[in-house]
């Protein structure tokens, strides 16, 4: 099955910027997206089709992806922005179809 | 505002089944695919599957893990998906998330752009 491999946590000083990676086998070929996860809260969706924003979103919030590495970019990091974020796609090929990444852990320092 | 709320999670023992519900309000049901996503105390997001909406035969997908043991249904006169759990083992013990899923077809590229609180689902002896 596929897998998505991101980094267990990132740590940045607030004010700086943080880059969260997902890695996967030719990943640029796929729509990746992201999500949020405060402690004891839902999910909630950041980043759609590589860099897509949701309303209601912060522009500090970009993604790309190219290559076999997704990114997931949180410029000018806030307090509150300290969370679980995980990496999704979809590999029409495995058995798991929507596969999450095993989720980052950002540390606002 | 669209809102997910789950309901039905409890303490269940192993091999017994469970229904889980997941009440929509705010949107259009019957015009989105619904999507089960769970989450293990102190794991990550793992998918469970998913039903399309009626416009696209209200097919269902699953992850290999609940194949031939869940279900999901839809009862769009509601706005209520249904999330059937049979032969619960211990390794089901989650918190489960309802999702509203985009676009409605869910064929490749399909994002969960609206979510619940969860119902914790506990399967011990």
């Amino acid at each position: 099955s596929y897998v998505l491999t991101q980094p267990p946590s990132v740590s940045v000083a607030p004010g700086k910027t943080a880059r969260i990676t997902c890695g996967g086998n030719n990943i640029g070929s796929k729509s990746v997206h992201w999500y949020q996860q405060k402690p004891g809260q839902a999910p909630v969706l950041v980043i759609y089709y590589d860099s897509d924003r949701p309303s209601g979103i912060p522009e500090r919030f970009s993604g790309s992806n190219s290559g076999n590495t997704a990114t997931l970019t949180i410029s000018r990091v806030e307090a509150g922005d300290e969370a679980d974020y995980y990496c999704q796609v979809w590999d029409s090929s495995s058995d798991h179809p929507r596969v999450f990444g095993g989720g980052t852990k950002l540390t606002v320092l | 505002e669209v809102q997910l709320v789950e309901s039905g999670g409890g303490l269940v023992q192993p091999g017994r089944s469970l229904r889980l519900s997941c009440t929509a309000s705010g949107f259009t049901f019957g015009d989105y695919a619904m999507s089960w996503v769970r989450q293990a105390p102190g794991k990550g997001l793992e998918w469970v599957g998913f039903i399309r909406s009626k416009a696209y035969g209200g097919t269902t997908e699953y992850a290999a893990s609940v194949k031939g043991r869940f279900t999901i249904s839809r009862d769009d006169s509601k706005s209520i998906a249904y999330l059937q759990m049979n032969s619960l083992k211990t390794e089901d013990t989650a918190v489960y998330y309802c999702t509203r899923v985009k676009p409605a077809y869910c064929g490749g590229d399909c994002y969960d752009d609206y979510w619940g609180q969860g119902t914790l689902v506990t399967v011990s002896s």
